[in-house]
């Protein structure tokens, strides 16, 4: 099955560091990645779409400078937190879609990041 | 923007019991609804996926309905076991495949 992969798993960092999140589609090409976070017993919260080659569309709310989002592969895209903040802390997780494949997203098992 | 609820927020059923999870959204025209399933601390698994021209699917022990008019869909999971504690959250994708999410029933299953 497509299988989709995030680095690092986990991640502790300084405030006002930046950290980079990297959402790989091993066995598949995706045109279009996903970027969710999700907060203690709460759910998935969409931050952005990232598109091959193009920007990424940022939801409502989403800073996009403070959330850079790139996507120079098919196979991979890159979320990075800059100037990460305590209240940055979350899980994030990225979904891929595959080119010409059903709508199913495969998604990722998640990056936990504490900025103390 | 679609709307998407998920009832109860938490259930725990003694082993053996069937489950029955709930999902409802605002807005009716959806092409697909899915179901995953996430582990404390980790990513989402999906468990069902079905299309708006089916009213039901089925995976082993997990049987998932939609009722596209009424904005509903339903999660089954028979003979619970204590390996089903999880968190059930369904989704439904709108323009662009975005995917809106309800915020999820958590199970427990009790040995």
């Amino acid at each position: 099955g497509a299988v989709v992969s995030q680095h690092p798993s986990w991640v502790i960092c300084k405030s006002g560091t930046s950290v980079k999140i990297e959402c790989r589609s091993l066995d598949f090409q995706a045109t279009t990645m996903f970027w969710y976070r999700q907060f203690p017993k709460q759910s998935l919260m969409l931050m952005a779409t990232s598109n091959e080659g193009s920007k990424a569309t940022y939801e409502q709310g989403v800073e996009k400078d403070k959330f850079l989002i790139n996507h120079a592969s098919l196979t991979l895209s890159t979320l990075t937190v800059t100037s990460a903040h305590p209240e940055d802390s979350s899980f994030y997780i990225c979904s891929a879609r595959e080119i010409g494949g059903r709508e199913t997203q495969y998604f990722g098992p998640g990056t936990r990041l504490l900025v103390l | 923007k679609q709307e998407v609820t998920q009832i109860p927020a938490a259930l725990s059923v003694p082993e053996g019991e069937n489950l029955v999870l709930n999902c409802s959204f605002t807005d009716s025209a959806i092409y697909n609804l899915q179901w995953f399933r996430q582990d404390p601390g980790k990513g989402l698994t999906s468990l069902l996926l079905i299309q708006s021209s089916q009213r039901e699917q089925t995976s082993g022990r997990l049987n998932a309905s939609l009722d596209k008019s009424s904005g509903r869909s339903t999660l089954y999971i028979a003979a619970s076991q204590p390996g089903d504690s999880a968190t059930y959250l369904c989704a439904v994708p709108g323009a662009f495949y975005k995917l809106s999410f309800g915020a999820g029933t958590t199970v427990t299953v009790r040995a």
